[in-house]
């Protein structure tokens, strides 16, 4: 079945830098790949996807890439807030497309 | 309109004593899925239904698991004979039911097994 690695899984930056989160995933039928952010004791919610036929999204600050040759796609984030502490979980959608997958998570840290 | 609900919100339970969880998805949402999370891991898949289509079970860990959904609407995840590993936040999701569709995450009912 597909397997999901996010690498790294903390990861601090000062206010205002970037940040990038990487994940990997098994299965080469994988067609779907969200991102999400959970806060601290709050329920994961999305922020960003990503679907097989293309590249690149953005939205604002954030954008996801993906290499479908490689099996890995990436967050994105630019000129990081304190808000956007949190951790973030990237996912792929099982070949049957009736589960996610998820990362272990990176847990995010941005410092003023 | 309202998210997806969940109940309880947290459970205590001592060891070998089952347990039930219950979901309740976004009116109009035909997709639900439970997932589990525990201590600082990511969310494991448990069980997904769609519509009236035979749920998938595949996540399941154990025979101890069970799930329904009740008139294609409200679920309930059954744990039997509760385990101290069992302890996890127990997440539950839906979506419109298309596979790219975005899936909207309940609270999560807090399960600690004594």
């Amino acid at each position: 079945g597909e397997n999901v690695e996010q690498h790294p899984s903390t990861l601090s930056v000062q206010e205002g830098d970037s940040a990038v989160i990487k994940c990997t995933y098994s299965d080469s039928a994988s067609n779907y790949f969200p991102w999400y952010k959970q806060e601290l004791g709050k329920r994961p919610q999305l922020i960003i996807d990503i679907r097989s036929n293309v590249g690149e999204k953005k939205d604002q600050r954030i954008a996801v890439t993906l290499n479908k040759t490689a099996k890995h796609f990436s967050l994105h984030i630019t000129e990081t807030q304190p808000e956007d502490s949190a951790v973030y979980f990237c996912a792929a959608m099982n070949q049957a497309g009736t589960a996610l997958i998820f990362g272990k998570g990176t847990t995010l840290s941005v410092s003023s | 309109g309202a998210g997806v609900s969940q109940s309880p919100s947290n459970k205590v339970t001592e060891k070998g004593k089952d347990v039930e969880l219950r979901c309740d998805p976004i009116s109009g949402h035909t997709a639900l899925y439970w997932y589990r999370q525990s201590l600082g891991q990511g969310l494991e898949f448990l069980i997904y239904f769609q519509g009236n289509s035979a749920p998938d079970k595949s996540g399941l860990p154990s025979d101890r698991f069970s799930a329904e959904r009740t008139g294609g609407s409200v679920s309930t995840l059954t744990i039997q004979r509760t385990q101290q590993e069992d302890s996890a936040v127990y997440l539950c999701a839906s979506s419109s039911g298309l596979a790219f569709n975005e899936q909207f995450f309940g609270p999560g009912t807090r399960l600690t097994v004594l």
